[in-house]
């Protein structure tokens, strides 16, 4: 099945503790995004990768680092996470190397940063 | 940079009723996409328009993209129960080099009472 899978889904920690969520995509895409989604701020993207080793930032890309050193896995790193850091993230991917592509979300991670 | 306004935020409709949301963006888009969000869910693709002035159909769903390139709407014909979700727009900009960039809308949250 077509997919993408994102690890965890639910995640409380602490801040300063750095944290990896994981993404994963079965379907062979070039680019993969982040996104946070906020109450009443809609999805902003944070970074995006339209390849391997290409990766660039999105609207909010601040406290977050990426890296896309194989086409179906793309990380998001948060170093030392703090409180404002707290959303639901969802990644997602397309083809072929461009946002102008129907993207394909994974379930989403829901972070409480305390 | 890029923004993408969409109005309304809520809207409450009974059954039946018709629906419609509105995106707006502060710059000359070169496509834009629709997705819903069921509650708990994850964005999923609606439809894409590329061509200033385009309509598409599907079903119930009426999708227009401005003359200029700079706004859509999203027309829903006779509201169903299934319709409940958020319905999100989403733009790339017109020219320059940020092919990776999507900006999306703050959604509008749909709510259908039976």
């Amino acid at each position: 099945e077509a997919q993408v899978t994102q690890n965890p889904r639910y995640l409380i920690t602490v801040t300063g503790k750095k944290l990896t969520v994981t993404c994963s995509q079965n379907m062979n895409h070039e680019y993969m995004s982040w996104y946070r989604q906020d109450p009443g701020l809609g999805l902003r993207q944070i970074y995006y990768s339209m390849n391997v080793e290409v990766t660039d930032k999105g609207d909010v890309p601040e406290g977050y680092k990426v890296s896309r050193k194989e086409k179906r896995n793309f990380p998001l790193i948060l170093e030392s996470p703090s409180p404002n850091q707290t959303s639901l993230y969802f990644c997602a991917s397309s083809l072929p190397g461009q946002a102008r592509r129907e993207q394909y979300f994974g379930p989403g991670t829901r972070l409480t940063v305390t | 940079g890029q923004q993408v306004m969409q109005i309304p935020q809520y809207q409450h409709v009974q059954e039946g009723e018709d629906f419609t949301t509105y995106c707006n963006s502060s710059t000359t888009l070169s496509n834009i996409q629709w997705y819903k969000q069921r509650p708990g869910g994850h964005p999923v693709f609606l439809i894409q328009l590329v061509k200033s002035g385009e309509v598409k159909k599907q079903k119930r769903l009426t999708f227009q993209f401005g003359e200029a390139k700079k706004n859509s709407s999203l027309h829903i014909t006779a509201t169903q129960t299934t319709d409940v979700g958020t319905y999100f727009c989403a733009g790339t900009n017109a020219g320059g080099t940020s092919y990776g960039k999507l900006t999306f809308g703050q959604g509008t949250i749909l709510t259908v009472h039976p």
